[in-house]
């Protein structure tokens, strides 16, 4: 089993939709989590992070995180063609307090948003 | 502002050719690093550096070495380019910020490397 799952998709909704993006993880250990959005073309880009569980808001952005069913989630509302990219779900491990960008991610979903 | 530099942008080698991948960042950043991406697979990391002096091997170091030439620049070396190392190669650096934790990764435009 790989350590974050994701579903590629590709995932297809109109203009004004609320779009969920998610991914399941395995080992539980002084973990953090992260999304990323990378553009056609483009290296991948932070959207969010959170340490802990519970939500996290940025403008139109959600990041959710439940640490008893290991799972994460991506909410975003009132979705935009310019939101069509892949989103890549990540997860990093703290190491005595310091911790290096030494990230597992999963395999990424690719998100189209039409008008 | 430039952020993270990578050259090539685009790459075709044939089987047994070596070649090598730059990485610059003017970031300040003291940790750099060298994903591969696939389909299907993700970004999976080859080598990182956490500061200038070091590196160590991550998940998928085979076929490669890197060089952490000084605090700005990081390179990945192909010694002989193999089929299996088809891949979208992107470098990336991180550096300390507020909560004293380094783990926002900034990425660089990546190199799409065709090995014949």
């Amino acid at each position: 089993q790989k350590e974050v799952e994701q579903d590629p998709g590709p995932l297809s909704v109109p203009e004004g939709a609320i779009v969920s993006l998610n991914c399941t993880y395995s080992n539980s250990a002084f973990q953090y989590f992260m999304w990323y959005r990378q553009y056609s073309r483009k290296g991948p880009e932070l959207l969010m992070y959170t340490y802990s569980s519970g939500n996290k808001e940025d403008g139109r952005f959600t990041a959710q995180v439940d640490k008893s069913s290991k799972y994460i989630s991506l909410f975003i509302r009132d979705s935009q063609p310019s939101d069509s990219a892949t989103y890549l779900c990540a997860k990093g491990i703290n190491a005595g307090g310091t911790s290096y960008g030494k990230l597992t991610f999963g395999q990424g979903t690719i998100l189209t948003v039409h008008p | 502002n430039a952020g993270v530099t990578q050259t090539p942008k685009f790459q075709v080698l044939k089987t047994g050719q070596s070649m090598t991948l730059q990485c610059a960042q003017d970031m300040n950043h003291n940790s750099m690093y060298w994903y591969r991406q696939d389909p299907g697979m993700g970004l999976r990391l080859i080598y990182y550096s956490a500061s200038e002096g070091t590196t160590d091997k991550g998940e998928v170091p085979n076929g490669y070495n890197v060089s952490r030439l000084n605090k700005r620049e990081f390179s990945l070396r192909l010694e002989s380019a193999a089929p299996s190392q088809t891949s979208v190669y992107f470098c990336a650096s991180s550096g300390v910020h507020g909560q004293g934790y380094n783990e926002k990764l900034f990425f660089g435009s990546g190199t799409q490397l065709s090995v014949l």
